[in-house]
C-alpha cells in the first residue's frame, strides 16, 4: 500500500534562518507531488507541483523553493524565513496517466511558526 | 487558467437541517477532476469524492450527496440531517487533466450547532 511521510510535524524557526520541509512517499513510482500551505482560518494555497524528476511548477513568487532529487521525494527549502511563512504546510501525491481517477492522499501536515 | 470559488466563507446550522456547499470551477480542459475533502479540526484532509469530467452522474452516499453541472461549472455538496460531527473545513478542489495541477477553493467552514 501507498503511504506519505511528512516531516517534521512542529517546527518553530526563527526569521532569517533556513527551511527544509521533506516529503517522501512509498509504494507508488512516477506520482505527481504537491506543496501546499495554509495559513490560520484560510484556505489551501498551491505551492508547487511536480510531474517528474527535477521538473517544479512554482505558482506564488515567494521566499520558498521545492525539489524534486529522487522519483519519491519533495523537499520545500527557504534560504531565509520570514514572518509571513508561518503556516501549516501540507504535501501531497497523486497517481498520473491511466490511474489518474484517483484522490491526492495528503501528508500530515507540518505547523511551521516563525519567531 | 484554472479557478475553484467556494463563495460561502462560513456557514451555522443547527444539528437536523440540511446544508448545501456550494462549488464553482473554471478550467479549459476537457479532462479533468473535481474533488471534495474534509478538514477537521485536526488539520488531516480527508477525502470525501471524486468525479472526472466525463461522469455528470451525481452521487448519494450516506447523508452526503453531490451534484455536478457541467452546464454551470459546478460541484455541489448537500448534507442531509447534519450532526455537529460533521462541523469542519470542507474543500472543494480542480485537478487538470493535462498539466496534473490541483488546486484547492478558499474552504467552507461549516458548523453544525446542537
Amino acid at each position: 500500500s501507498q503511504t506519505i511521510h511528512q516531516w517534521p510535524a512542529t517546527l518553530v524557526q526563527p526569521v532569517g534562518s533556513p527551511l527544509s520541509l521533506e516529503c517522501t512517499v512509498e509504494g507508488t513510482s512516477n506520482p505527481n507531488l504537491y506543496w501546499y500551505r495554509q495559513a490560520a482560518g484560510r484556505g489551501l494555497q498551491l505551492l508547487f507541483y511536480s510531474v517528474g524528476i527535477g521538473q517544479i511548477s512554482s505558482e506564488v513568487p515567494q521566499n520558498l523553493s521545492a525539489s524534486r532529487p529522487q522519483d519519491r521525494q519533495f523537499i520545500l527549502s527557504s534560504k531565509k524565513l520570514l514572518l509571513s511563512d508561518s503556516g501549516f504546510y501540507l504535501c501531497a501525491w497523486k497517481a498520473q496517466g491511466a490511474t489518474m481517477n484517483t484522490e491526492a492522499f495528503f501528508g500530515q501536515g507540518t505547523r511551521l511558526t516563525v519567531v | 487558467a484554472q479557478k475553484v470559488t467556494q463563495a460561502q466563507t462560513e456557514i451555522s446550522v443547527v444539528e437536523k437541517e440540511d446544508v448545501t456547499l456550494d462549488c464553482v470551477y473554471e478550467t479549459r480542459d476537457t479532462t479533468y477532476y473535481l474533488f471534495w475533502y474534509k478538514q477537521p479540526p485536526s488539520g488531516e484532509l480527508v477525502f470525501l469524492i471524486r468525479r472526472n469530467s466525463f461522469d455528470e452522474q451525481n452521487e448519494i452516499s450516506g447523508r452526503y450527496s453531490w451534484n455536478f453541472q457541467k452546464s454551470t461549472s459546478s460541484f455541489n455538496f448537500t448534507i442531509t440531517a447534519s450532526q455537529v460531527v460533521d462541523s469542519a473545513v470542507y474543500f472543494c478542489a480542480l485537478l487538470s487533466g493535462n498539466t496534473g495541477k490541483l488546486i484547492f477553493g478558499q474552504g467552507t467552514t461549516l458548523q453544525v450547532k446542537p
